[in-house]
Parts: structure tokens; sequence; C-alpha cells
């Protein structure tokens, strides 16, 4: 059975980092794109990492040079390393597998940029 | 980036009524579009992806049309477990991008 959970949400103060993991079981992070998505409150998604089997990584435009997507191996995990964080980036941070379209969903972390 | 617009932004229905929402994408992206529907406080669930094609597991009563720049997601004989927002995504190109939903509220 496939399962992602996400942890390591949390508040953060303005310019302040946090690093986001999402343990996968099931299947194989490294075989697949994987991504993370985020919905601000009472918002819609917004796709702000993916990376690729092969390990090529994209970016959002809001997110570019402040995030980091990366993924263990030998842990199955996917990380996003959040940096310079806004009050913009508050949201709910969601890991997925991502082959083209989001077929598993992690249950999502809260990330809340306040001061 | 290429925009993806949902029409309308929230319908009422009744239970057993047939619902059919729209998303329209900025320019030609083929086939490459999914449906997720999402209750509050949970993550999205696939519907169908390449505009046409049922995720396995979801129920029959749920079809998407549609290519080119015109999407549509139908909803036969609404259940209550249906009662939902429903996002559509592009996946044609970087950034995927995703309208801003849905909301399917009992009448």
């Amino acid at each position: 059975e496939v399962q992602l959970v996400e942890s390591g949400g949390g508040l953060i103060q303005p310019g302040g980092s946090l690093r986001l993991s999402c343990a996968a079981s099931g299947f194989t992070i490294s075989s697949d794109y994987m991504g993370w998505v985020r919905q601000a409150p009472g918002k819609g998604l917004e796709c702000v990492s993916v990376i690729y089997s092969g390990g090529n990584t994209y970016y959002a435009d809001s997110v570019k040079g402040r995030f980091t997507i990366s993924r263990d191996s030998s842990k199955n995990t996917l990380y996003l390393q959040m940096n310079s964080l806004r009050a913009e980036d508050t949201a709910v941070y969601f890991c997925a597998r991502a082959l083209y379209y989001f077929d598993y969903w992690g249950q999502g972390t809260l990330v809340f940029v306040s001061s | 980036d290429i925009q993806m617009t949902q029409s309308p932004s929230s319908v009422s229905a009744s239970v057993g009524d047939t619902v059919t929402l729209t998303c329209r994408a900025s320019q030609d992206i083929s086939s490459s579009l999914a449906w997720y529907q999402q209750k509050p406080g949970k993550a999205p669930e696939l519907l169908i992806y390449a505009a046409t094609n049922l995720q396995s597991g979801v129920p029959s009563r749920f079809s998407g049309s549609g290519s080119g720049t015109d999407f549509t997601l139908t909803i036969s004989s609404l259940q209550p477990e249906d009662f939902a927002t429903y996002f559509c995504q592009q996946a044609d190109s970087f950034p995927w991008t995703f309208g801003q939903g849905t909301k399917v509220e009992i009448k």
C-alpha cells in the first residue's frame, strides 16, 4: 500500500527556515517524479517543486532561490528545505507522487509564517 | 504560465442530480488534464487523468471529456459523498497549474 507521511511543519518567524520531510512506503521515490503542492488557507493549489526520477528539479517562480527539493533514497524520504520564509508561504504543504498527475498524496503539514 | 479557469465557482445540487463542471486552459494542452476532489481538511484525490481516464477505484459516475482548451467533469447521479471542491490541473508544461476550484454544495 502506498503511503506518504509529511512532517516538519510549524510556526516560524519571517526570514526563518524549515525542512519538511515526506516518508514514503509502498513504492520507491527515486523511480518516480515527486512533488510538493501547497494550499494557502481557503485558497487553491500550487505546485511549488518537483523532482524527476533522474534528479532534475523544478521550482515555481514564487519559491525559486529559497526552496530546495531533495530526496534520500536510502530512507525513501522526500525533503523540502525552505529558507527566507515569508508570510505568503503560509500554507498546508502536501507531498505527492507526480506521474504528471498527482496520484498519491500525503495528509499535509501546516507551515505558518508569522512574527 | 498556463492559466486554468474553472466555472462555475460553486454549484448547488441535490442527491441524484447530474452536474457538469468546466475547466478552460489559456492555451492548447492537448489531453494533459486531471481532475481532483478535495474534502475539507483532506488532501485532494485524483479522479480523472489524461482528460478522460478514470483513476482506479473511482466510481464510474465520474467522467471526463474534452481536449485542447476546454474540458468537463461530469458527475452523474450525485451522491452525498460527492459534495466537495473539485480542481482541474494541467500537466502539459511547467509550471503545472491548477484551476481555482468549483465547490459542489447541497441544495
